[in-house]
């Protein structure tokens, strides 16, 4: 039962390196999410998705790209990584539906260090 | 734009305390309501959530929240606490339906013996 899978765990990358953040779920949901969370902001929206195919930027999209190929699949770009993305990511996703009403299930956690 | 404010940053209780953690919200309606808990190095797992109906709601590991109206509050209780409860709490509100969820700054508890 692997629910919200994010890959890698921990990456270490040099300014003006680029690298993608990959979450995948198994769950069949709609609609996933992407967080960024340093310590003392809590958790702050990046970019989500409301299906294959659609992607909406959050509070803080700036730097990030991503991209929803697959259902299952979501993924976060950092183009060229700056020291201010050291933080650790967060993918979650929910079913869509209004049963469901917005209970979103997280992966892991990706902690990104930019030197 | 809704707000989650967690007025407390680190709270510190001795095991089989009570617990209460503060949230406090702005928005017009009754949004969602959630609280998570993250323990160290892990993901975020739900705790309890309000959406409609009775204001005391009951959630995993023997934690209760309150949603009173008229404080724009949704305080997290548990009567005795736990060594394993110490992590980060998070106050989460959705306006409603699937729309993203905006997060507090969360509040750190400690557990001393």
């Amino acid at each position: 039962n692997a629910g919200v899978t994010q890959t890698p765990k921990f990456r270490v990358l040099k300014t003006g390196q680029s690298m993608t953040l990959l979450c995948a779920q198994d769950m069949n949901h709609e609609y996933m999410y992407w967080y960024r969370q340093d310590p003392g902001m809590g958790l702050r929206l990046i970019h989500y998705s409301v299906g294959e195919g659609t992607t909406a930027k959050g509070e803080v999209p700036d730097g990030y790209n991503v991209s929803r190929l697959k259902k299952q699949n979501f993924l976060l770009g950092l183009e060229s990584a700056a020291p201010s993305q050291t933080s650790v990511y967060f993918c979650a996703s929910t079913p869509g539906t209004e049963i469901a009403k917005n209970i979103q299930y997280f992966g892991a956690g990706t902690r990104l260090s930019v030197l | 734009a809704q707000s989650v404010t967690q007025p407390d940053i680190h709270i510190t209780v001795s095991e089989g305390a009570s617990l209460e953690l503060r949230c406090n919200y702005s928005y017009g309606a009754t949004p969602y309501l959630f609280w998570y808990v993250q323990s160290p190095g892990q993901g975020l797992q739900l705790l309890l959530k309000y959406f409609s109906g009775d204001t005391l709601v009951q959630g995993i590991k023997g934690f209760e929240a309150e949603f009173k109206r008229s404080q724009s509050s949704f305080n997290l209780r548990k009567p005795s606490v736990h060594w394993s409860d110490a992590a980060e709490y998070f106050c989460a509100v959705a306006p409603s339906g699937n729309t993203p969820l905006v997060f507090g700054k969360g509040t750190r508890l400690s557990v001393i013996a």
